[in-house]
């Protein structure tokens, strides 16, 4: 019974690159929260997504973020023309339902911009 | 969401109680005490959460003060790999709102000593 799995562990990306995060919900979950954890910092809340919807994205940066949960695949956060202040942790989430559940985070991807 | 207060640190023997307290002195009536931990550089493990009634399962055990303004978590047997920082987490449960956030404090890293 696999967890939230989320690739690539590492990623590397020089400034102006795009980056994409992907994240697989445990099976069966449809709900999938997406947050940051910038260094010695706690996680912060980016966006909430069901299949094919952006349920609550008011933690996302106004500009070169986005995130998608299609029909079929994994969830993608992507940031476009990367800089220095986007190196952070990013932790992926699943629960079965919505607000009464538990989430499930992913190992998370540290995404380190040079 | 009400607000928590941990302390920023504890140390713990191994195989003794780790006790780690949590206040939430503004809590409301329908707001759920969650506890999450998060191993270095692994993504937050859920671990129990409660309402009123003290609440055990494998991992630890909840206890909330009647008046509900601060829990303790307890792990009744402390190995070096709990060693991570604990988080107390105040959340709604149910639909509705915006619930579904979790807000992450700075937590309490505990660390278990051999």
């Amino acid at each position: 019974n696999a967890g939230v799995m989320q690739n690539p562990r590492h990623l590397v990306r020089r400034r102006g690159q795009e980056a994409r995060l992907r994240c697989s919900p445990m099976k069966g979950h449809s709900h999938v929260y997406w947050y940051r954890q910038l260094p010695e910092e706690g996680l912060k809340f980016m966006v909430y997504l069901q299949k094919e919807n952006i349920i609550d994205e008011s933690g996302m940066p106004k500009e070169r973020f986005s995130a998608e949960f299609p029909k079929e695949g994994p969830s993608i956060l992507r940031i476009q023309q990367v800089v220095r202040g986007d190196s952070a942790a990013y932790f992926c989430a699943s629960s079965l339902s919505g607000s009464n559940n538990e989430q499930f985070f992913g190992p998370g991807t540290r995404l380190t911009v040079l | 969401d009400a607000k928590t207060t941990q302390p920023t640190s504890m140390d713990c023997a191994e195989g003794r109680a780790a006790n780690l307290p949590c206040n939430h002195s503004t809590i409301s009536g329908n707001e759920y005490v969650y506890w999450y931990r998060q191993i270095h550089s692994q993504g937050p493990q859920y671990i129990i959460h409660g309402l009123k009634n003290n609440e055990t399962n494998e991992m630890a055990s909840l206890i909330i003060t009647e008046d509900r303004k601060s829990s303790t978590l307890i792990l009744p047997h402390a190995t070096l790999r709990d060693t991570a920082v604990y988080y107390c987490i105040v959340r709604v449960d149910g639909s509705g709102g915006s619930n579904y956030k979790l807000t992450f404090g700075k937590g309490t890293l505990l660390t278990v000593n051999p």
